[in-house]
């Protein structure tokens, strides 16, 4: 089945710094790869999405980025900001017999100092 | 995109029971999808819960311990029987909004005593 790694697991940046978070998927079949910030005592939050026929996608401060070739993939967040420190995860969404699932990424603790 | 109710948000349950968790979804969606979160952890896929068919689970996972009822195209339970404290977690339901990415519950933190 798939398998979703993602490095690194803590990242701490100065505020307006960026931050770059990687990801590697072991299913050369998925398709699909969402990133998701994870606030305190919250739920996951979808953040930005990328799809297999796409090399990259920008929204505002946040881009990623996708090397089908390489299986792997990034999260870049540029000028950041205290409120970006979260969890985030990377996921992959590889295609079951009948339907899509997710499977996620141990994830990254960022800290932004301000 | 969808929204999704979990009830309880949380739960402190003695060893041995069991605890039903209910997903409700504003529309009606294909398949709902069960997580558990344990501390610190990332999510892991319990299973996936399609109407109308049995439920299918991930590697680790079995229907006896958690049983999945998905009885419309917007409800679905996860059952935790005969918990353990390793059992404590959060678990979160999931669906794909069909364009809008994959959205959670609210989660359920389950403390087992």
């Amino acid at each position: 089945g798939e398998n979703v790694e993602q490095h690194p697991s803590t990242l701490s940046v100065q505020e307006g710094d960026s931050a770059v978070i990687k990801c590697t998927y072991s299913d050369s079949a998925s398709n699909y790869f969402p990133w998701y910030k994870q606030e305190l005592g919250k739920r996951p939050q979808l953040i930005i999405d990328i799809r297999s026929n796409v090399g990259e996608k920008k929204d505002q401060r946040i881009a990623v980025t996708l090397n089908k070739t390489a299986k792997h993939f990034s999260l870049h967040i540029t000028e950041t900001q205290p409120e970006d420190s979260a969890v985030y995860f990377c996921a992959a969404s590889t295609k079951g017999a009948s339907y899509d699932k997710v499977i996620f990424g141990p994830g990254t603790s960022l800290s932004v100092i301000p | 995109s969808a929204v999704i109710s979990q009830k309880p948000s949380r739960d402190i349950c003695q060893r041995g029971t069991s605890l039903t968790i209910q997903c409700q979804v504003d529309s009606q969606v294909t398949m709902m999808f069960w997580y558990r979160q344990q501390p610190g952890q990332s999510l892991t896929l319990i299973a996936t819960a399609n109407q109308g068919s049995e439920a299918t689970y991930e590697s680790g996972f079995v229907i006896d311990k958690f049983p999945i009822s998905r009885p419309n195209l917007t409800f679905s339970t996860l059952t935790v029987s005969n918990m353990s404290p390793e059992d404590s977690s959060i678990y979160l339901c999931s669906v794909d909004t069909g364009g809008y990415g994959y959205t959670f519950g609210s989660g359920t933190r389950l403390t087992v005593v």
